[in-house]
């Protein structure tokens, strides 16, 4: 049965700073990981999707890669904004039954 | 491009009553999700329509919940009766199609209290 973890629970940091975001599954049979950001109340809006034979994707100053066969993910972001505030789930597209399984979150605070 | 829309954003009833839950996909997405998100958890998928018919319903607790998707376009959602632990935001997503690559586009979805 497919787990997904995300690693920290939460996280503060100040303006500025380059952090990462991790993402574990225990399942390597996937389709794709997406990512996702969740702003408080609101729904989520889709960051990065990885195809399973893709390595990374950019956008912006957000990079996620993407190694299926240690079952991780990492969300990298640059020079945080207060207006990353947010929290950032993946979720995996499990092969089979095309099912997105999500983890449960980081809670990112970036400090002004 | 019109987001996913849902109505109501926000319902309040209380226990052993019923609510319903309506979503409008993407114009053209073939894939309809509902997911329940407790607080501080991820979302746990629901249901799964492709066009209008059931791909996945493992996780629906089919005592209390129903969904439709009549001519596959909007979906509704159904609980009744309520219980206190459904209490939860239900988020509605579509995809273009049921394929491997599709990306997933969520809509505000409604926060549901039971009291």
């Amino acid at each position: 049965k497919q787990e997904v973890t995300q690693i920290p629970a939460a996280l503060s940091v100040p303006e500025g700073e380059n952090l990462v975001l991790n993402c574990s599954f225990t399942d390597s049979a996937i389709y794709n990981l997406q990512w996702f950001r969740q702003d408080p109340g609101k729904g989520l809006t889709s960051l990065l999707l990885i195809q399973s034979s893709q390595r990374e994707q950019t956008s912006g100053r957000l990079n996620a890669s993407l190694d299926k066969s240690s079952g991780r993910s990492t969300l990298y972001i640059a020079a945080s904004q207060p207006g990353d505030s947010a929290t950032y789930l993946c979720a995996v597209r499990q092969q089979g039954t095309y099912k997105y399984i999500f983890g449960t979150g980081t809670r990112l605070k970036v400090l002004a | 491009e019109a987001g996913v829309a849902q109505s109501p954003r926000y319902k309040i009833i209380e226990k052993r009553q019923s609510v319903a839950f309506w979503c409008n996909p993407i114009s053209g997405h073939a894939t309809l999700y509902w997911y329940q998100q407790i607080l501080g958890q991820g979302p746990k998928l629901l249901i799964q329509f492709q066009n209008n018919g059931v791909v996945d319903d493992s996780q629906l607790p089919k005592d209390r919940f129903s969904a439709e998707r009549l001519k596959g376009v909007d979906s509704t959602l159904k609980i009744q009766p309520a219980k206190l632990e459904d209490s939860a935001v239900y988020l509605c997503a579509s995809s273009l199609d049921d394929t491997r690559g599709s990306e997933q586009y969520f809509g505000p979805g409604t926060r549901l209290t039971v009291t």
